[in-house]
């Protein structure tokens, strides 16, 4: 089973900043990374899927990088609305599985 | 735009199993290229992947859970169930369907809003 470790855990951040998150897999997923956004109360949302592209209506602020075992969800200039938990999650080798989420607080 | 609903019990005897429903609107659940999942979390806590069946009945379970799932499809009804028995406190949480695309490697693009199923007696 591949483990997906997320760093920060928690992340504390103004509107306006730049936020940059992590995901770390045990071994190698490819591409087969996405991000999700999970506001309370909410289901989570598709960000980025394959590492790096871009869901539909997802705003530009919104970036994903990376390879192998190391990505990055990168928000250029944080929205008020962006302030969620986020989730980084492989699709290479099933099961399917999540990081433990990163939590973005103003 | 493929909508997904999920409806069940909200409260579920310790031992006994759990059962939820899965109605999707806007799509065909026998239209090719899809898998049809769930996944749950419980309150305060990350996503598990429980599994996801493919249009062909093919079915896809996380190993930690397999002996007590079984995931189904009702095309007629254009519905699809999660079967989860002996079920304990720790199976307590907000249950979700998804869709997933096949050819993308299982690309989830789609989420119910959401059950919340509680185990106590």
């Amino acid at each position: 089973e591949v483990l997906l470790t997320q760093s920060p855990a928690t992340l504390s951040l103004s509107p306006g900043e730049r936020a940059t998150l992590f995901c770390r897999a045990s071994q190698s997923v490819s591409r087969y990374l996405d991000w999700f956004q999970q506001r309370p109360g909410q289901a989570p949302r598709l960000l980025i899927y394959d590492a790096s592209n871009r869901a539909t209506g997802i705003p530009a602020r919104f970036s994903g990088s990376g390879s192998g075992t190391d990505f990055t969800l990168t928000i250029s200039s944080l929205e008020p609305e962006d302030f969620a938990v986020y989730y980084c999650q492989q699709r290479s080798i099933w099961p399917d599985g999540f990081g433990q989420g990163t939590k973005l607080e103003i | 735009q493929v909508q997904l609903q999920e409806s069940g019990p909200g409260l579920v005897r310790p031992s006994q199993t759990l059962s939820l429903t899965c109605t999707v609107s806007g799509g065909s659940l026998s239209s090719g290229g899809y898998h049809w999942g769930w996944i749950r979390q419980p309150a305060g806590k990350g996503l598990e992947w429980i599994g996801r069946i493919n249009t062909s009945g093919t079915a896809n379970y996380n190993p930690s859970l397999k002996s007590r799932v079984t995931i189904s499809l009702d095309t007629s009804k254009n519905q699809f169930s999660l079967k989860l028995s002996s079920v304990t406190a720790a199976d307590t949480a907000m249950y979700y369907c998804v869709r997933g695309r096949v050819g993308a490697n299982g690309l989830v693009e789609f989420w119910g809003q959401g059950s919340l199923v509680t185990v106590s007696s």
